[in-house]
């Protein structure tokens, strides 16, 4: 069964270093998603994107968060300058649709620990 | 503006006995709404999810939820449950007007005593 894929499964890094996780989605997916739930908190969205572009983003994803799709199959997201608040687990998902009922595919997480 | 309430963050449990995960929900349209699950140390996998065919919804796992519009409410059962079903479980809305963005309750723990 295709699924979502992420690398890599636990990265630390220094405040204010530039961190990139990856996300492969499913193959004919059109929309992908980047979600993020701190510790002991709830999920949370941060950016939606289809057709090389953002559609949507949080008042999160601020100018130190990117995406891109480099590749066609690929898709990133990147922190420029991580702050200790940046510590979280990481989800990228992907739908075929952004319609009603069509569930977004989640990947098993990137869990980002800044210090 | 759409939002999730889950009411219990934690819920124990004997094996063998029923589950209830309380979830309600606000929404400003006919609500699509999803059960997922996080095992620990796994991914966000989904259990199931309300597509107004029929209100009560048949997921994976023996799990059901029933969606009453009177009382805004998406709650799950499951008539046994098993030491797998150990796990957290978080009642989702999505939202129409940003691209189907999903907004997720808080997640209720469930604990399985043997």
């Amino acid at each position: 069964e295709p699924e979502v894929t992420q690398t890599p499964s636990h990265q630390v890094t220094q405040m204010g270093q530039e961190v990139i996780l990856r996300c492969v989605p499913i193959s004919n997916h059109l929309y992908f998603y980047w979600y993020r739930q701190i510790l002991g908190q709830k999920v949370e969205f941060l950016v939606s994107f289809y057709n090389n572009e953002i559609s949507e983003k949080s008042e999160i994803f601020d100018d130190q968060f990117s995406v891109e799709r480099p590749d066609g199959s690929n898709f990133t997201l990147k922190i420029r300058s991580t702050k200790l608040e940046d510590s979280a687990m990481y989800f990228c998902a992907s739908s075929e649709r952004a319609e009603r009922y069509y569930e977004q595919y989640f990947g098993p997480g990137t869990r980002l620990t800044v210090t | 503006a759409q939002s999730v309430t889950q009411l219990d963050s934690h819920v124990s449990v004997s094996e063998g006995t029923p589950v209830l995960l309380r979830c309600n929900y606000s929404s400003s349209y006919s609500p699509s709404l999803f059960w997922y699950v996080q095992h620990p140390n796994k991914g966000l996998q989904l259990l199931l999810k309300y597509t107004s065919a029929a209100t009560l919804v048949k997921g994976i796992n023996g799990f059901e939820a029933e969606f009453k519009k009177s009382e805004t409410s998406f709650h799950l059962t499951k008539p046994s449950a098993h030491m797998s079903d150990a796990a957290e479980y978080f009642c989702v809305v999505s939202v129409p007007d940003s691209n189907y963005q999903l907004i997720w309750g808080a997640g209720t723990k469930l604990i399985i005593k043997p």
